[in-house]
């Protein structure tokens, strides 16, 4: 079974200050790819990154950098310097071969992450 | 390049009608996938089209279908609504098939049933 799990339903914080939000995730697979997605108050899921799971590099774009880690199945998403653009859902989303031999994109509960101004 | 369109925006319909959804990808995209997003459940992966064949599908009822047409454009229906159906629909698009490939969501359909 599959599972992602955002334990951080919501999140405030002033503007300029950095916010980690959490990702942990289960899968029995060797192959997998996680996703970490922004869905502002329009609604529109916006890609942010995807990651396969034979690459453990850190990323970093901008402000956003993303912290994927494997011994404790955590792909944790950090903004520096926060902006109040940045308040939105953020979603971290898991695919995996299902028992149909296909794959399917399980989605965390998301966090929601207001910005103060 | 335009992005993926979802129509109608939002759709009011009461118990035991049916809906149709439509979603037109991203120009070259070819796979279509469906996700249902309600507060309880939170966003769940319905069904995905490419090349006009379904090829995989989510844990819902047989109410849900959907289909795709030759230009890649894609219906879902939802027949004999249920309360439990008010959902906000969203439709992704990807160049591939497989969810592993970067998807692009549009701006979703708002369904309330009553």
């Amino acid at each position: 079974a599959q599972k992602v799990t955002q334990a951080q339903t919501e999140i405030s914080v002033v503007e300029k200050e950095d916010v980690t939000l959490d990702c942990v995730y289960e899968t029995r697979d060797t192959t997998y790819y996680l996703f970490w997605y922004k869905q502002p108050p329009s609604g529109e899921l916006v890609f942010l990154i995807r990651r396969n799971s034979f690459d453990e590099q850190n990323e970093i774009s901008g402000r956003y950098s993303w912290n994927f880690q494997k011994s404790t199945s955590s792909f944790n998403f950090t903004i520096t310097a926060s902006q109040v653009v940045d308040s939105a859902v953020y979603f971290c989303a898991l695919s995996e071969e299902q028992d149909t031999g296909r794959r399917a994109l399980t989605f965390g509960s998301g966090t929601r992450l207001q910005v103060q101004p | 390049k335009a992005g993926v369109t979802q129509t109608p925006r939002y759709l009011i319909k009461t118990r035991g009608q049916q809906v149709t959804l439509s979603c037109s990808p991203i120009s070259g995209h070819r796979s279509v996938s469906w996700y249902q997003q309600t507060p309880g459940q939170g966003l769940q992966f319905l069904f995905e089209y490419f090349s006009e064949t379904q090829r995989n599908k989510g844990n819902f009822p047989g109410r849900f279908s959907g289909r795709q047409f030759s230009n890649s454009r894609s219906e879902m229906n939802v027949s004999t609504l249920e309360l439990g159906d008010s959902a906000l629909y969203l439709c992704a698009s990807s160049q591939l098939a497989n969810s592993y490939n970067e998807q692009f969501f549009g701006p979703g359909t708002r369904l309330t049933v009553l």
